[in-house]
């Protein structure tokens, strides 16, 4: 099993806010970072540190986190980010890296 | 512009042996932590290992130690992830990534780019 865990699958409608949730104790020390995968394609870092967004990622993605749990909000979803969404970050000993299970994301 | 480019598909028949690469451009190879990422047939990405191309220092994933081989040539900026004798449980898309990371301040990491994907084949 992962040390971060996040929801199987998340649903939201066209145009509203949705926020995914990774959890794990060694977000209380590291910064996650997030990934999206779309079918066929390779993951792509959509948010890193405390809230970056790379070059090219809408600012519709922004990041927190607080305590044991890191989250990804998408404000204002389009049927494009339909997609898996995975976060990343230390395991326990902080010196190897994790993900979380992933999660699902059903734009409706 | 950063690019992290994969060999091709792999077909392979139990108990043979492989060796993928992941040649980076567009920045200075050896100052990166190069990582691998596995992702079997409908399902997560797993952490294998990771390797730093200036000194070859490796970190293995405790699910991954003794099942992979991680190694880079900083020469010809590539880096490398090889088996000795594959298994039909070994079937999935490999990718590399390119760490970055916080020098100071509240720790995190982050990996960016991406390969496109190696995807392995075992099927005798």
């Amino acid at each position: 099993s992962s040390e971060l865990t996040q929801d199987p699958a998340v649903s939201v409608a066209l145009g509203q806010t949705v926020r995914i949730t990774c959890q794990g104790d060694s977000l209380r020390t590291y910064y996650a970072s997030w990934y999206q995968q779309r079918p066929g394609q390779a993951p792509v870092l959509v948010i890193y540190g405390k809230n970056n967004r790379p070059s090219g990622i809408p600012d519709r993605f922004s990041g927190s986190s607080s305590g044991n749990t890191a989250s990804l909000t998408i404000t204002g979803a389009q049927a494009e980010d339909e997609a898996d969404y995975y976060c990343n970050s230390r395991d326990s000993s902080g010196n190897h890296w994790v993900f979380g299970g992933g999660t699902k994301l059903t734009v409706l | 512009e950063v690019q992290l480019v994969q060999s091709g598909a792999e077909v392979r028949k139990p108990g043979e042996s492989l060796k993928i690469s992941c040649q980076g451009s567009g920045y200075s190879f050896t100052t990166f932590w190069i990582g691998w990422v596995r992702q079997m047939p409908g399902k997560g990405l797993e952490w294998m290992g990771i390797i730093y191309p200036d000194d070859s220092q490796i970190r293995y994933s405790p699910s991954f130690q003794g099942q992979v081989t991680i190694s880079a040539d900083k020469s010809i900026s590539t880096a490398y992830l090889q088996w000795s004798s594959l298994k039909a449980s070994d079937t999935a898309m490999y990718y590399c990534v390119r760490r970055d990371y916080y020098a100071s301040g509240r720790p995190g990491d982050w990996f960016d780019p991406w390969g496109q994907g190696t995807l392995v084949t075992v099927s005798s």
